[in-house]
Parts: C-alpha cells; structure tokens; sequence
C-alpha cells in the first residue's frame, strides 16, 4: 500500500489530454514538493517534473504540474505514443521521515 | 554526460548477504547527495537510502534500517549498499540515483542507473 495514491491507469488518444492525480496527506504533499517520474517499459525512471511544477531541462512543455493542498495533478497534453509509461508521484514525508511514492498510474495511449 | 552503473545484484538465500556498487562518471561525485531506490517486480517504487555528498547524514526506509548501509568512496566515484539479513520481500531491481542540487539532500533525484537485480530465495 503506497502512501501516496495515484490512479492505476488512464486512457486518451493521441493529441488528447491527459491529467494524472497524486493525493496524500499533510505530512507529505501538504507540505512538501512533489516531484513526477516517467517510466518507459523496461527501463529506469526519469524525472519530469520537480518542486510541484517545474520541469526538468528538455521535458517539453506539454507536460505541466499542479498543486491544491494534498494533491497534486500531472498534465500532458497534446498525446503522443512515446508518451506510454507509468508515472509516479513522490514527495518527503515528515512524520516517516523518508521519501514516499503513489503506486504508480500506466498511461494507455489509445 | 551523467552515468550511473550499478552492479553487485544476483540470487542470494534469505539471511545471506550481498554488496551493490554503483559507478559514477560525468559529474563530480563528491559534491552530490546519493539514493537508492529500488523496485520489486511489477511493482512500484521504494525508496532505500540516502547519503550525504560528505558522507555524514544517512536515512533509511524502516524496513531496512540496521540491515542495509549505504556508503560511499569519494576517491573512487562509487556508491555502495551493503545488505545484510536479506529477506524475501527485499527481492527488487536496485536503483541508484544521484541528488540535483551540490551539497544538498533533496527528496528527488535527476539521473538513475539501470538498476541491478536482487533475488532473495531458498
């Protein structure tokens, strides 16, 4: 069981948006940066997105990040096929003191 | 460019040991806060330890602490886990990673290795 939830999957075609939801608690997303991962199948993960809503050098801006109290969002707009991976959340959280992931959200493009 | 090459996985019995390795080149080292993370199949992420560029702040995941100990050679640009008492749900792809920000731990990490596969079984 993940301490951050995330959607197991989401679906659109392509040029379509998509947005990926992280939820938590207080103790993490509340007060904590959140940062996005991507994970093509059957490699490392590559981070995307850091501090909620700023993208790492060479992520195009279709990707964007958000935040609303203990939740956080990932869009991506304008879908491509190369955009089919899982996705993961990860934020501090301070009463573990450690860092902590949502389950992880396989985005299908259609 | 960044690289990172883990090394040290395979199949180990429960209870035994195991030393991962990871490699570093394309950046300097000694400046940066080092992770491991790892994933059990299909499944998602965990993350393990950290390590402070200096060597001086640890943190680890509960499950792992007094079992794993993360280390590091700055003079030889390598990352280290020791695992001891392994247990069956240890059994995952081990991921290095390195910290985005010179001298300090941050809670996201900007390059990761390939990983390398830890099987604990009978």
């Amino acid at each position: 069981q993940s301490v951050l939830t995330q959607p197991p999957s989401v679906s659109a075609a392509p040029g379509q948006k998509v947005t990926i939801s992280c939820s938590g608690s207080s103790a993490n997303i509340g007060k904590n940066f959140v940062s996005w991962y991507q994970q093509l199948s059957g490699t490392a993960p590559k981070l995307l997105m850091y501090e909620n809503n700023k993208r790492l050098s060479g992520i195009p801006d279709r990707f964007s990040g958000s935040k609303s109290g203990t939740s956080v969002t990932l869009a991506i707009t304008g879908l491509q096929s190369g955009d089919e991976a899982d996705y993961y959340c990860g934020s501090w959280d301070s009463s573990l003191y450690a860092v902590v992931f949502g389950g992880g959200t396989r985005l299908t493009v259609l | 460019q960044v690289q990172l090459v883990e090394s040290g996985g395979g199949v180990v019995q429960p209870g035994r040991s195991l030393r991962l390795s990871c490699a570093a080149s394309g950046f300097t080292f000694n400046s940066y806060a080092m992770y491991w993370v790892r994933q059990a199949p299909g499944k998602g992420l965990d993350w393990v330890a950290v390590l402070s560029h200096d060597g001086n702040n640890e943190y680890y995941l509960d499950s792992v602490k007094g079992r794993f100990t993360i280390s590091r050679d700055n003079s030889k640009d390598t990352l280290y886990l020791q695992m001891n008492s392994l247990r069956v749900e240890d059994t995952a792809v081990y991921y290095c990673a390195k910290g985005p920000i010179s001298g300090v731990v941050t809670h996201y990490f900007d390059y990761w290795g390939q990983g390398t596969l830890v099987t604990v079984s009978s």
